[in-house]
């Protein structure tokens, strides 16, 4: 299978907990992105990266959450002191960088559930 | 305001209706122009890139109105398999898409 990869597919945590999602994105894609997704919502965006290079990151953001890609290849997504809002799909995605015609391909998305 | 905004639905249709979406965007500087598609609990997947002149993929046609700022899906001739979620997607610049929050289809026999 050579798509986008995420693991886990469910966490369930205590509030309070941290959690670290990972995601492994298309081989010869150099751009990463995560987003996050709420029912009856569309994604969010959260961050992206170009190669290991993050590039931006969403104002909404809080300081709680902290994404990384060494070398380029896998990313983590890491939620420090979890809160019962932090519960959704997140959702990483890559594309080959082909500038404003980015096409994204989607993993199956982590379900966090926070009690 | 949000800055892609989308009738959410639900549409229920018939097996063999056409049926139109349309969603506005609010940053004229906006550059390029997506449909995807999200079945249930699954993510979401293209469908189609909009261009400033049409295009057409089967059964689907996306139109971009620059002035206006508004895109549309056509889909004719639905079929059961085309109920889904229907996600508008703005690029403001290369690297971060912006998501409407989808508009829901159903066909029905």
């Amino acid at each position: 299978d050579t798509g986008v990869s995420q693991d886990p597919r469910h966490k369930i945590t205590k509030r309070g907990q941290n959690v670290t999602f990972r995601c492994d994105p298309i081989s010869e894609h150099n751009r990463l992105y995560w987003y996050r997704q709420t029912l009856g919502q569309g994604p969010e965006f959260l961050t992206y990266f170009q190669n290991e290079a993050q590039l931006e990151k969403s104002r909404l953001l809080s300081d709680r959450f902290s994404a990384e890609r060494p070398k380029g290849s896998f990313s983590t997504l890491e939620i420090q002191r979890t809160e019962q809002g932090d519960s959704a799909m997140y959702l990483c995605a890559s594309s080959y960088g082909q500038g404003e015609y980015e096409k994204l391909f989607f993993g199956s998305g982590t379900q966090l559930s926070v009690l | 305001r949000k800055e892609v905004e989308q009738d959410p639905g639900p549409f229920n249709v018939p097996e063999g209706a056409t049926v139109a979406f349309n969603c506005t965007y609010s940053n004229s500087a906006s550059q390029s122009f997506f449909w995807y598609r999200q079945d249930c609990r699954k993510e979401p997947k293209l469908l189609m890139s909009v261009y400033s002149s049409g295009n057409e993929d089967g059964r689907f046609t996306a139109q971009l109105n620059r002035a206006s700022q508004y895109i549309s899906l056509l889909i004719r001739d639905s079929k059961l398999s085309d109920s889904a979620t229907y996600l508008c997607v703005v690029n403001i610049d290369a690297g971060k898409s912006t998501f409407g929050d989808g508009t829901t289809l159903t066909v029905k026999p």
